[in-house]
């Protein structure tokens, strides 16, 4: 029974290319969020997400940034453009068909550094 | 968005009670009261959660005020592993079901 699965756990980016971070849900679960993790700050919500549609992108920065999560394979949290202060790690959560009295699992999350 | 006050740290002794507060004044009725906690370097993890009534999970209790402005998160024998940084957080349909996490409280735990 496998948790949240983030892949790559590590990724290092030069100024300007593109980042992709994958999310695999647990089995089950049609709902994804990302949150970005700047150092030594709190969690911040980004993105909310059901197979196929964006929910809830309030958080998502209006550049550069976009995710998706098809029908079949992970969700996928995209970075174009990449700059130093992108760097911070990224989580993912997946729950069930949600309600607000069901919890979410986070993955171990990926740590991107921009150089 | 609902908010959540919690103290910025605490500190507790090994195997004692540790007993984390937060208060949510501004809480409604269908709002759920939901723990996480975040060791260092890794993903979030959720502790516990509930409406009205205390709960208990073999991680921890929640004790939830009566008239539900606050609430409060018990670990009944603290040990080092449990040092993290814990929120409170108010899950409520207003905010599309994300989790909104504020600055939490820093626990340090001492032998």
């Amino acid at each position: 029974n496998a948790g949240v699965m983030q892949n790559p756990r590590h990724l290092v980016r030069r100024r300007g290319q593109e980042a992709r971070l994958r999310c695999s849900p647990m089995k089950g679960h049609s709902h994804v969020y990302w949150y970005r993790q700047l150092p030594e700050e709190g969690l911040k919500f980004m993105v909310y997400l059901q197979k196929e549609n964006i929910i809830d992108e309030s958080g998502m920065p209006k550049e550069r940034f976009s995710a998706e999560f098809p029908k079949e394979g992970p969700s996928i949290l995209r970075i174009q453009q990449v700059v130093r202060g992108d760097s911070a790690a990224y989580f993912c959560a997946s729950s069930p068909p949600t309600g607000l009295n069901t919890e979410a699992f986070f993955g171990q999350g990926t740590r991107l550094t921009v150089v | 968005d609902a908010k959540t006050t919690q103290p910025n740290s605490m500190e507790s002794n090994e195997e004692e009670p540790v007993h984390l507060p937060c208060n949510h004044s501004t809480i409604s009725g269908t709002d759920y009261i939901h723990w996480y906690r975040q060791l260092p370097s890794q993903g979030p993890e959720y502790v516990i959660h509930g409406l009205t009534s205390n709960v208990n999970n073999r991680m921890a209790s929640l004790a939830i005020a009566e008239d539900r402005k606050s609430s409060t998160l018990i670990l009944h024998r603290a040990t080092l592993r449990d040092a993290a940084v814990y929120y409170c957080i108010l899950r409520a349909s207003t905010s599309g079901y994300a989790l909104n996490f504020g600055k939490g409280t820093s626990l340090l735990v001492t032998p």
